[in-house]
């Protein structure tokens, strides 16, 4: 069983709606980080969390440290907003361990 | 932007030859990593560096090899190429006491 379980793999969606993408982790942490990757792109960082809930722009992730799991929210998707998107947590030597990602397209 | 980049940024080769991957940094930061990424997995962790000639193995680091003589340098070899080493390679580096890790733009790599 991987230690960081993303939800879904794959998500297709009409431009305007709601975006949720979960993340669910097995081990101790000291954050959890959300990354987005356009196609043929390179790795930006969103977010780094380690309680509670952070909000840039349309984008707000969550984390539940007693559940192991977060996520992350678009509002009012945009094409633009098509990539994908992985989570990722920091463990207690600050080594990254990583999910599979999630693959968003928005259709116009 | 984090001051990262990666050279080459494509290269095409073949089986059994020797490849070397540059991770450059003007941030000056202690921490490195080199990363690959493949169709169907997350990021794996292939060597990573806690200082100038400090290096140590990550989860899949057979048939690669690393070094780190400056701080702003940190090299990945392929002694002998082979197919299953096509990937595309991410270098990243991290700021002592930080969790957050900042990526450069990625070297793909088609082994023939």
């Amino acid at each position: 069983k991987n230690e960081v379980e993303q939800s879904p793999q794959n998500l297709t969606a009409q431009e305007g709606e709601f975006i949720t993408i979960n993340c669910s982790y097995s081990v101790g942490i000291s954050a959890l980080h959300w990354l987005q990757q356009h196609p043929g792109g390179g790795i930006v960082s969103l977010f780094m969390l380690s309680s509670g809930k952070k909000k840039h722009g349309r984008l707000i992730a969550t984390i539940n440290i007693q559940e192991k799991h977060s996520s992350l929210h678009i509002t009012a998707s945009h094409p633009r907003d098509s990539a994908v998107y992985i989570c990722a947590v920091s463990d207690s030597n600050y080594q990254l361990i990583w999910g599979a990602g999630t693959k968003l397209i928005i259709k116009p | 932007d984090a001051g990262i980049t990666q050279s080459p940024r494509h290269k095409v080769t073949e089986t059994g030859t020797p490849v070397t991957l540059r991770c450059h940094q003007t941030e000056n930061h202690r921490y490195m990593y080199w990363y690959r990424q493949d169709p169907g997995h997350g990021l794996r962790l292939i060597h990573y560096s806690y200082g100038v000639k400090d290096t140590d193995k990550g989860e899949v680091s057979d048939g690669y090899s690393v070094s780190r003589s400056k701080t702003e340098d940190f090299l990945l070899t392929l002694e002998s190429a082979t197919s299953s080493q096509t990937s595309v390679y991410f270098c990243a580096i991290r700021k002592q006491g930080a969790d957050e890790q900042f990526f450069g733009p990625g070297t793909r790599l088609t082994v023939l």
